[in-house]
């Protein structure tokens, strides 16, 4: 079984600050990571993907993550935050060996709310 | 870009009748849709895989009799929410894989959501 944990319901940041939207799985073998960000009733946009090569990945408006094998993370990040980046955050996970279903397990989202 | 459609985007319904959305890729083929039921401030939770051609396959505790699915073609899969009830009120969203990429691991194209409330 695979899982994903967001233990931050909600991270407050100054504008210009940078951000941290942590995020960490489990899965049985190698991840496929995955984030997305939801504005308010809307459906969910992507950011940005780990599927292999190098741990550091750039997404889109200035997101990155990067990917720690080690401690199973794979921490959203963006060096210098917008007031428009508030939003919910979800990270996402799938096992690669999952060639059948190949639907994404979520976490509980994080909501980033920055300040101007 | 891959774009994914709802209709409706929002219902309003009275206890006891059905209701039916759309999910549609607008722009790819996707043999694999995905539903979604989010209710609020919670996660995305997992209803269905929808196959085109094939019956939909339900994740455990959603019951298959109430929500029916239907994937009838490459571009369509349709969510009917049978004699609703208040409590099936949320935000359902769905998802599509692209069938022609040739990755097997490439990301899903969500649509915007339709927010049902049963009254």
């Amino acid at each position: 079984a695979q899982s994903v944990a967001q233990p931050e319901d909600q991270v407050n940041v100054a504008e210009g600050n940078p951000l941290t939207v942590k995020c960490t799985y489990s899965v049985s073998g190698n991840p496929y990571l995955f984030w997305y960000v939801q504005y308010p009733n809307r459906g969910l946009q992507f950011l940005l993907k780990y599927i292999t090569g190098d741990n550091l990945v750039k997404g889109s408006y200035g997101f990155e993550a990067e990917f720690n094998k080690s401690q199973t993370s794979f921490h959203l990040k963006k060096p210098s935050a917008l007031v428009s980046d508030s939003a919910l955050y979800f990270c996402a996970v799938r096992d690669f060996r999952d060639t059948g279903r190949r639907a994404l397990t979520f976490g509980s989202g994080t909501r980033l709310q920055v300040q101007p | 870009g891959a774009v994914v459609s709802q209709h409706p985007s929002r219902v309003i319904c009275k206890s006891g009748t059905s209701v039916k959305i759309e999910c549609r890729s607008l722009d790819f083929q996707a043999t694999t849709m995905f539903w979604y039921r989010q209710f609020p401030k919670k996660s995305l939770m997992l209803m269905a895989t929808s196959n085109e051609g094939s019956k939909a396959t339900y994740e455990q505790g959603v019951e298959k009799d109430k929500f029916l699915i239907n994937h009838a073609s490459l571009t369509l899969s349709t969510l009917t929410v049978t004699s609703a009830h208040p409590e099936d009120s949320s935000f359902y969203i769905c998802s599509a894989r692209d069938r022609t990429s040739g990755s097997s691991y490439n990301e899903q194209f969500f649509g915007p959501g339709t927010r049902l409330t049963v009254l």
